[in-house]
């Protein structure tokens, strides 16, 4: 199976900093199947980005993403203060789908 | 547009059964899947396998194979998740999620079901 591996396990920033998150897989990822999800305490992940670098809908444009093959990146570009949360990367393009373990963003 | 809502929090004895709902509202199951994922305490997500239930494909992942049965209602536009054999490391939020069409990504979650394995 695919493992991911998020990075760093948890990032302290403050609103208007830029969030850079890392998503490293342990082999290629198909047709870069990468999707990025939110998830705030207590509630179910929110789907964020698909197909490695496509925003869903309703997504603000300071989150974009990039990357193929092993290595992916999720960006915001100017921290609000309801992005602080948890943010999962997960794969698609192989079974088992897999997620990372997640990369906590906190208030500094 | 389509809402998931699922049965409420569930408390067990381990070795027992547990059955977890999830049911449309607001739209139909069309060609879409509906996959099970699971959330232990401070964990990431787990994918444990999905339906599609307009044609009855299944596809489990390894790690429970032999210990979950995903089934759907298509009259009631419900999906079932039964996990047999439970131990105290079942412990966890449960969500059911609709994938994008053809895709495997998770464009709409349930609120999750908690359930506690406890003796």
């Amino acid at each position: 199976e695919t493992v991911l591996t998020q990075s760093p396990g948890t990032l302290s920033l403050s609103p208007g900093e830029r969030a850079t998150l890392s998503c490293r897989a342990s082999q290629s990822v198909s047709s870069s199947y990468l999707a990025w999800y939110q998830q705030k305490r207590g509630q179910a992940p929110r789907l964020l980005i698909h197909g490695a670098s496509s925003r869903a809908t309703g997504i603000p444009d300071r989150f974009s993403a990039s990357g193929s093959g092993t290595d992916f990146t999720l960006t915001i570009s100017r921290l609000e203060p309801e992005d602080f949360a948890v943010y999962y990367c997960q794969q698609y393009g192989s079974s088992p789908l897999t997620f990372g373990q997640g990369t906590q963003v906190e208030i500094k | 547009h389509v809402q998931l809502v699922q049965s409420g929090a569930e408390v067990k004895k381990p070795g027992s059964s547990v059955k977890v709902s999830c049911k449309a509202s607001g739209g139909t199951f069309s060609t879409y899947a509906i996959s099970w994922v699971r959330q232990a305490p401070g964990q990431g997500p787990e994918w444990m396998g999905r339906i599609v239930p307009m044609f009855g494909t299944l596809n489990y992942a390894q790690k429970f194979q032999g210990r979950v049965t995903i089934t759907a209602d298509k009259s009631t536009i419900t999906a079932y998740m039964e996990l047999s054999s439970l131990r105290s490391d079942d412990t966890a939020i449960y969500y059911c999620a609709r994938e994008a069409p053809g895709v495997s990504y998770m464009e709409v979650w349930g609120k999750g079901t908690t359930v506690t394995v406890s003796s």
